[in-house]
């Protein structure tokens, strides 16, 4: 059954038309990550959840955008994205309370832009 | 020099060959090692996971963990062509949420 869940599995937007990704999970962990992955390069952390508490990465673009209504929701806003933001990306979950955990990935959401 | 190293790809092997995957980490406070495999278009699928220095075995899979020379390994013995996959190394310190990811290798196995 899967456990992170992305939606949808393929988008295509327009350059400079906002976009949403979201993903949900079911293993009611309490932090949650955006990474962005592009074609044979490692996962880039875009941002990450604690519970509320949102934590940016220095080198992510104001363009990116996060929302965590609840546990089990969190959403990737992209404001006006650029050609250079097609990529894969990638919503992962751990249990920070339960030491130090691995990271569930769900299966990514592929974004093109037109 | 970047924090985490894997060696550079793609390996092609025949099926049934034994493939050995290797990173180094440059971070001494990296506490707990993973294991990551993906598919083409697909999200990574972890693999191993390990917390001290050893082996952890687990089927065909084989995890090695050498703090003293900051050397980690994954062996896939018998592999099979369902292997073919990329695979990624990932670290974290103790207390961290966050992993740092090798660039990943591109296997194939060959039928």
């Amino acid at each position: 059954d899967a456990m992170v869940i992305q939606n949808p599995r393929y988008q295509v937007t327009q350059f400079g038309k906002p976009v949403t990704l979201s993903c949900s999970q079911t293993l009611n962990h309490n932090v949650m990550y955006w990474y962005q992955q592009k074609s044979s390069q490692a996962p880039k952390l875009l941002f990450h959840y604690y519970d509320k508490d949102f934590n940016n990465e220095a080198d992510t673009p104001d363009n990116f955008q996060s929302r965590r209504p609840n546990t089990s929701f969190c959403f990737l806003d992209i404001r006006s994205p650029g050609l250079g933001d097609a990529a894969m990306y990638l919503c992962a979950t751990t249990d920070r309370d339960s030491g130090n955990q691995p990271q569930h990935f769900g299966d990514g959401t592929r974004l093109s832009i037109l | 020099q970047k924090e985490v190293e894997q060696d550079p790809g793609p390996l092609s092997v025949p099926e049934g060959a034994i493939v050995s995957l290797n990173c180094t980490y440059s971070n001494s406070a990296f506490q707990y090692f993973m294991w990551y495999r993906q598919y083409s278009r697909k999200g990574p699928e972890l693999l191993m996971y390990t917390y001290s220095s050893g082996n952890k075995e687990d089927g065909r899979f084989t995890a090695q963990v050498d703090k003293s020379s900051k050397y980690i390994s994954l062996f896939i013995r018998d592999s099979q062509p369902s292997d073919s996959a990329t695979y990624l190394c990932a670290t974290g310190g103790s207390g961290s949420e966050k992993l740092v990811f090798g660039k990943g290798m591109k296997l194939t196995v060959n039928p």
